[in-house]
C-alpha cells in the first residue's frame, strides 16, 4: 500500500519569508502527484500536477511553484509568503477520475 | 466555477438518522467522486459513480448520479458519532479534480 508523508506538519512564517514544503511518497512507482490547498472551513483547490519527475502543470496562480526532483517526490516553494497563503496544504497520489490518495496535511501560518 | 452551489452547508443530526448530502455540477463528468474529510486530516475516498451508473452502494453509503441534472448525492444510513466529517463531491477534468464546497456533518451521540 502507498504511504504519502507530508513535512512539516505544521508551520509558523512571516510574511515575506520564503516556504518549502515537501511530499514524498512510498509504495507506488511513477505516481501521478498533486498540491491542494484548503483554506480553513472552505474547500479544497487544486494548485498543480505532475505526472512525471521534472514536469510540472499549474492549475491555479497563488504565488507559489511545484517542482518533482525525484519519481517520489513532490515539492511546494515560494520566496515570499503572502497572508493569503495562510491554509491546509495537502499532497496526493493517484489517478483524478479514480482515486486520489492524501497525505496528512501541513497547516500552514503566515503572520 | 465548476459548481452550483458554493456555501459550505452544515447538518446536525442525532446517531442512528438517515442523512442525505447532494451537490450539483456545472460542467461534464464521466465521473463523481465522494470523500470525508475528518478534522485536521487528509480527504479520504468513500465512493466513485459513473455516468453510467444511476446508483452506487458500499456498506451503509449510497451514491447517485443523474447526469441529466448533473446532480449527485450521497446517503448515509443508520448514522454514528464516528461519521462527523466534511462530506465533498468531486468531478475531473483534465487531470485536475474540482471539490464542491462540502457538507459539515454532525452527528450526535
Amino acid at each position: 500500500a502507498q504511504t504519502i508523508h507530508q513535512w512539516p506538519v505544521a508551520e509558523i512564517k512571516a510574511v515575506g519569508s520564503p516556504l518549502s514544503l515537501g511530499c514524498t511518497i512510498k509504495g507506488k512507482s511513477s505516481p501521478n502527484l498533486y498540491w491542494y490547498w484548503q483554506a480553513t472551513g472552505g474547500t479544497l483547490q487544486q494548485l498543480f500536477y505532475s505526472i512525471t519527475v521534472g514536469q510540472v502543470e499549474s492549475v491555479v496562480q497563488l504565488n507559489l511553484s511545484a517542482s518533482r526532483p525525484k519519481d517520489d517526490q513532490f515539492i511546494l516553494s515560494t520566496e515570499k509568503l503572502l497572508l493569503s497563503h495562510s491554509g491546509f496544504y495537502l499532497c496526493a497520489s493517484g489517478t483524478g477520475d479514480e482515486r486520489l490518495f492524501f497525505g496528512h496535511g501541513t497547516k500552514l501560518s503566515v503572520l | 466555477s465548476q459548481w452550483g452551489e458554493e456555501n459550505l452547508q452544515a447538518l446536525s443530526i442525532q446517531e442512528g438518522e438517515d442523512v442525505t448530502m447532494n451537490c450539483s455540477y456545472k460542467t461534464y463528468t464521466t465521473v463523481v467522486q465522494w470523500y470525508r474529510q475528518k478534522s485536521g486530516k487528509g480527504p479520504a475516498q468513500l465512493i466513485l459513480i459513473r455516468s453510467n451508473e444511476r446508483e452506487k452502494r458500499s456498506g451503509r453509503l449510497r451514491a447517485t448520479l443523474d447526469t441529466s441534472s448533473q446532480s449527485s448525492s450521497l446517503s448515509i444510513t443508520g448514522t454514528l458519532a464516528t461519521d462527523t466529517a466534511v462530506y465533498f463531491c468531486a468531478t475531473t477534468n483534465y487531470n485536475v479534480l474540482y471539490f464542491g464546497s462540502g457538507t459539515k456533518l454532525t452527528v450526535e451521540p
